[in-house]
């Protein structure tokens, strides 16, 4: 079955900062989906990537689809502490399966 | 999106007793997921709803532990039965609002049990 690595598990940034988070399926995607969860909060959508290669940024986050449609990553620039939470990605396979499967998650600190 | 109002934030509870998870979203919605998310953990799908359907299940999660309602197209519930301490989790509801376009999956604020 389809195995999802996000990497990493923790990402400890010091404020003004750049860190990136990735996630790595072992089958071709149909699509990427980010999620932010703030501590003792639920996941909220950012963004789904589609094509292969495709870019997409939202101010200072940068999200990424790769040409092989078998990873993703999402880029944060300039960190600040309202970047603090943990990252999912979540990954819709090839065959047109609607079930998700979420990475482990990059949990964010951020140091003032 | 969609909005979804999800009950009870919070519970604590007795070992054996059974709790009644309620999802109402604010539009009709064809599926409706639930999901589990243990403390500092990621997302593990429990099963599916679908409307007029029985749910269906991921592997692991059986309907004697985890039944789940869905009685029309804007609401479901879940039941964590005759519970245990390994119940202790946060459980969510989520629905795709806009299936087929670019869209993302809405989620509910959350049910953290605890059982005692």
């Amino acid at each position: 079955g389809q195995q999802v690595m996000q990497i990493p598990q923790y990402q400890h940034v010091q404020e003004g900062e750049d860190f990136t988070t990735y996630c790595n399926s072992s089958t071709t995607l149909s699509n990427i989906q980010w999620y932010k969860q703030r501590p003792g909060g639920h996941p909220v959508f950012l963004i789904q990537l589609v094509k292969s290669g495709e870019v997409k940024k939202q101010k200072r986050l940068t999200f990424q689809f790769g040409e092989a449609k078998k990873n993703s990553s999402l880029h944060i620039t300039a960190t600040q502490t309202t970047d603090v939470g943990t990252y999912f990605c979540d990954m819709e396979g090839s065959s047109n399966d609607y079930k998700l499967s979420f990475g482990a998650g990059t949990t964010v600190t951020v140091r003032a | 999106s969609a909005v979804i109002s999800q009950k009870p934030s919070r519970d604590i509870c007795q070992r054996g007793t059974s709790l009644t998870i309620q999802c109402q979203v604010d539009s009709q919605v064809t599926m409706m997921f639930w999901y589990r998310q243990q403390p500092g953990q990621s997302l593990t799908l429990i099963a599916t709803a679908n409307q007029g359907s029985e749910a269906t299940y991921e592997s692991g999660f059986v309907i004697d532990k985890f039944p789940i309602s869905r009685p029309n197209l804007t609401f479901s519930t879940l039941t964590v039965s005759n519970m245990s301490p390994e119940d202790s989790s946060i459980y969510l509801c989520s629905v795709d609002s806009h299936p087929g376009a670019i869209h993302g999956y809405t989620f509910g604020s959350g049910t953290r049990l605890t059982v005692v």
